[in-house]
């Protein structure tokens, strides 16, 4: 099944380590994002690509970094630069940009411990 | 600044009766709104959009609707089901790169 793949669906994390979580779509989609859900504040984009070897800031990005060496592939590590790390994060991929849909992953709950 | 507001919070309508979600945004020149539905557990999942050149679209029993002079636009669920429990998420397109969602409405249907 076509779709996208988010692992792991929970992690935790002591303070002052480094987590990457993975996203994988085979979706064939040129544009992939991540963002943040919080409780009360909606989805907030922190990186987003659209296409390999390229990726832009979104408005959160600070103590966050991605890849985007596969068009597959769209990886974002935690790092421990980042203040309020425990949240819950989303992946995406579009076909035609923002301005048609995302598919979103099933997400990936990190608690900083 | 681009910001979308989302109104309300919370909404219990009984099953049957209608349910009715409005989100203003700051920016006239937004041209793409977008409506997700968000499961628990699950990422959310596109349910309807609309396009600044309509005024309303509709799709079965959830319809949208833009005013852009009034820069809001509101989202409509008639004959509400038990399936339709869930968190209702607006956007707006900012600058034809950035969607900017809403805070969320979390919608419970009343058996």
């Amino acid at each position: 099944d076509g779709g996208i793949t988010q692992s792991p669906k929970y992690l935790f994390r002591k303070e002052g380590q480094n987590v990457t979580l993975s996203c994988e779509q085979n979706l064939n989609h040129d544009a992939m994002y991540w963002y943040r859900q919080d409780p009360g504040q909606g989805l907030r984009l922190i990186y987003y690509s659209q296409i390999v070897n390229d990726f832009q800031k979104g408005d959160i990005a600070e103590g966050y970094s991605v890849s985007r060496e596969k068009k597959e592939s769209f990886p974002l590590t935690v790092t421990s630069a980042q203040k309020n790390p425990t949240a819950f994060y989303l992946c995406a991929s579009s076909i035609l940009g923002v301005t048609g849909e995302l598919f979103f992953g099933e997400g990936s709950r990190l608690t900083v411990l | 600044g681009e910001n979308v507001e989302q109104h309300p919070s919370t909404l219990s309508v009984q099953e049957g009766d209608s349910a009715v979600i409005k989100c203003t945004y700051s920016d006239s020149a937004s041209n793409y709104f977008p409506w997700y539905k968000q499961e628990l557990g699950k990422g959310p999942q596109l349910i309807i959009d609309i396009r600044s050149n309509v005024g309303e679209k509709k799709d079965q029993r959830i319809a949208v609707t833009l005013n852009k002079t009034a820069k809001h636009f509101s989202l409509h669920i008639t004959e509400t089901q038990p399936e339709d429990s869930a968190v209702y998420f607006c956007a707006a397109l900012f600058g034809n790169e950035k969607l900017t969602f809403g805070t969320g409405t979390r919608l419970t249907i009343i058996p």
